[in-house]
């Protein structure tokens, strides 16, 4: 299976502990992505990645959320001092098609956090 | 007034049936318009894909697109149980950054 590819697809965690994800994007896509889903909710946007250059960031990326994505491949994402309103699904997405202005998006399973 | 916005459902049909499935958007700047489906604890999988206004048909699928009314649809031809999913609406606009942003979804079931 090549499509993209989350770890771990689940994470308890307590209130103030420091948590990291992980996303591998399809292997030639350029494009990176992260979104946080809530129960009956859509994704909504934190962050975006082409290549290793971090473009654009939601406002609800707060300071304790950091997003790396150090050699333009995978991308880690970590959430410092976890509260109980970051309990969520954290989804990644990849895309390519350089030179177009809105590429469509693959979604990995995504990575379910709890925060005790 | 949220950006984009589904009837939540649950909307649930018999096997066979024509589904609808519909967003409305506020934003006229949007340009791009895609459908997802997400099965219960996964990620989402993009269904259609359309730009500006217009038909595009692809299997069991069409999604129509209507700018002037900032309304956009999904209908699924014979539906069948494995099509019971949520079903996610996401637009964007062009030089909007990648920033997509989705409606909250509809829940379908479709009963054998």
């Amino acid at each position: 299976d090549t499509g993209v590819s989350q770890n771990p697809r689940h994470k308890i965690t307590k209130r103030g502990q420091n948590v990291t994800f992980r996303c591998d994007p399809i292997s030639e896509h350029n494009r990176l992505y992260w979104y946080r889903q809530t129960l009956g909710q859509g994704p909504e946007f934190l962050t975006y990645f082409q290549n290793e250059a971090q473009l654009e960031k939601s406002r609800l990326l707060s300071d304790r959320f950091s997003a790396e994505r150090p050699k333009g491949s995978f991308s880690t994402l970590e959430i410092q001092r976890t509260e109980q309103g970051d309990s969520a699904m954290y989804l990644c997405a990849s895309s390519s098609h350089p030179g177009r202005s809105t590429d469509t998006q693959y979604f990995g399973p995504g990575t379910r956090l709890t925060v005790l | 007034q949220k950006e984009v916005e589904q009837d939540p459902g649950p909307l649930s049909v018999p096997e066979g049936a024509i589904v609808s499935l519909n967003c409305t958007y506020s934003n006229s700047a949007f340009q791009y318009f895609m459908w997802y489906r997400q099965y219960s604890r996964k990620g989402p999988e993009l269904l259609m894909y359309t730009y500006s206004s217009g038909n595009k048909e692809d299997g069991r699928f069409t999604a129509q697109v209507d700018k002037s009314s900032k309304y956009i649809s999904l209908f699924i031809r014979d539906s069948q149980p494995s099509d019971s999913a949520t079903y996610l609406c996401a637009m964007n606009w062009p030089h909007g950054g990648q920033n997509f942003v989705f409606g909250p979804g509809t829940r379908l079931s479709v009963l054998p």
